[in-house]
């Protein structure tokens, strides 16, 4: 059982370059979710997807797209990345119900954009 | 207003003394709280979560909440080198489903 993972660990871009972040769990959980986490900004919601076949907005959403593949992975794409983009990401999964709610969170992805 | 708003320190303390860490948060009828480790350089962890007026203790851990004053604690006793780390409140708005809205977390030092 891996948890939550999270491909690459590193990555650096130039600008106007794209990519993808993977993101896969294992756990069956419905609801996954990307953050970033900038110094002295805490982490903030990029897009979630509650549950297979829908994804939706978060707090800071421009310049990214998702891609609820299946149940197990959500992808993260930059189209034409950006330096505001530099950041620590993090996919998160839930499971939620019973008498706690737990997001377990990838090991994250370190992003600089050139 | 911020929707989650914690100190971002740094807090110090003594070893084996007592580390309160506070989070206070703007929507009233949130319902569910919760307190996050992240060491430097790794993602977060939970810790605690919290649902209910009082105290819930876990260990050396007491999450306290007060949704009248709205704010959120989390205690740690006897604090070791090992708890320094950043430590994130994070709470579910109303509406907001599944979503966790995260404070921008305080960092706590445990020193010898």
């Amino acid at each position: 059982n891996a948890g939550v993972t999270q491909t690459p660990k590193f990555q650096v871009l130039k600008t106007g370059q794209s990519m993808t972040l993977q993101c896969a769990q294992d756990m069956n959980h419905n609801s996954m979710y990307w953050y970033r986490q900038d110094p002295g900004m805490g982490l903030r919601l990029i897009y979630y997807s509650a549950s297979e076949g829908t994804t939706d907005k978060g707090e800071v959403p421009n310049g990214y797209n998702v891609s609820r593949l299946n149940k197990r992975e959500f992808s993260l794409r930059l189209e034409s990345a950006a330096p505001s983009q530099t950041s620590v990401y993090f996919c998160a999964s839930l499971v939620a119900g019973g008498s706690s709610d737990t997001q377990y969170f990838g090991p994250g992805t370190r992003l600089t954009v050139l | 207003q911020k929707e989650v708003e914690q100190n971002s320190g740094p807090l110090s303390v003594p070893e084996g003394a007592i580390a309160s860490l506070n989070c206070t948060y703007s929507d009233r009828g949130s319902q569910s709280f919760f307190w996050y480790r992240q060491y430097s350089g790794k993602s977060p962890e939970l810790i605690m979560s919290i649902y209910s007026n009082g105290d819930k203790e876990d260990g050396r851990f007491t999450a306290q909440l007060n949704k009248a004053s709205q704010y959120v604690s989390l205690l740690i006793r006897d604090s070791q080198p090992s708890d320094s780390a950043t430590y994130l409140c994070a709470v579910r708005l109303t509406g907001g489903g599944n979503k966790l809205t995260f404070g921008t977390g305080t960092q706590l030092k445990v020193e010898l």
